[in-house]
């Protein structure tokens, strides 16, 4: 079965500390993306991934393939960083499948 | 500027009446495709299109239809609407399935009564 499973799914901090959030996949897949979605509703692509790390400014996307799990960690974190954060992944067929978001929420 | 353009955002319509959302990329994009958004369920996919005039079924596709006719172009049609229809829909697109970020619309919020 393909399964993505997110967490935590709630996560509360302190503005400036380092927030890491965690998406685990049940089998192999073609790339995984990370996705923000601001109360209100809009969606953007944060990332896209199939090997390795990647950095966006305080962003930070890694993917381990033999474990099954990647990690999206958040440097310095600012209360315009409050959203949803998704992890979608492509299994290894043509469909996305999606985790069901960690709602983020970043105290001044 | 490169976007996702759909129409309606919002819409309110009754059991059987048939209904198309469009949705339109300015970005040559190869992939498309449509999602749906419930409170509790999350994102799911409908349906997803590698190229024109290639459609394929997503997670989701029953009651819904696509075409792609053209790159640019890719309506959802419900051609009966039902009240476990009301949702949150978002059209996306992609250069390749599994190349590039995935561009999203702004998202259609449809209420089938």
């Amino acid at each position: 079965k393909n399964e993505v499973e997110q967490s935590p799914q709630n996560l509360t901090a302190q503005e400036g500390e380092f927030i890491t959030i965690n998406c685990s996949y049940s089998v192999g897949i073609s790339a995984l993306h990370w996705l923000q979605q601001h109360p209100g509703g809009g969606i953007v692509s944060l990332f896209m991934l199939s090997s390795g790390k990647k950095k966006h400014g305080r962003l930070i996307a890694t993917i381990n393939i033999q474990e099954k799990h990647s990690s999206l960690h958040i440097t310095a974190s600012h209360p315009r960083d409050s959203a949803v954060y998704i992890c979608a992944v492509i299994f290894n067929g043509n469909q996305f499948y999606f985790g069901t978001g960690t709602s983020l929420t970043v105290i001044p | 500027e490169a976007q996702v353009t759909q129409n309606p955002r919002y819409l309110i319509t009754v059991t059987g009446k048939k209904l198309t959302v469009t949705c339109s990329q300015n970005m040559n994009h190869e992939y498309m495709s449509w999602y749906r958004q419930d409170p509790g369920l999350g994102l799911r996919q409908i349906y997803y299109s590698m190229n024109v005039e290639v459609t394929d079924k997503g997670d989701v596709p029953e009651g819904y239809k696509v075409s792609r006719k053209e790159k640019r172009n890719f309506p959802l049609i419900l051609e009966s609407p039902s009240p476990n229809q009301t949702s949150l829909y978002f059209c996306a697109s992609s250069p390749g399935q599994t190349t590039g970020e995935l561009f999203f619309g702004e998202g259609s919020r449809l209420t089938v009564l």
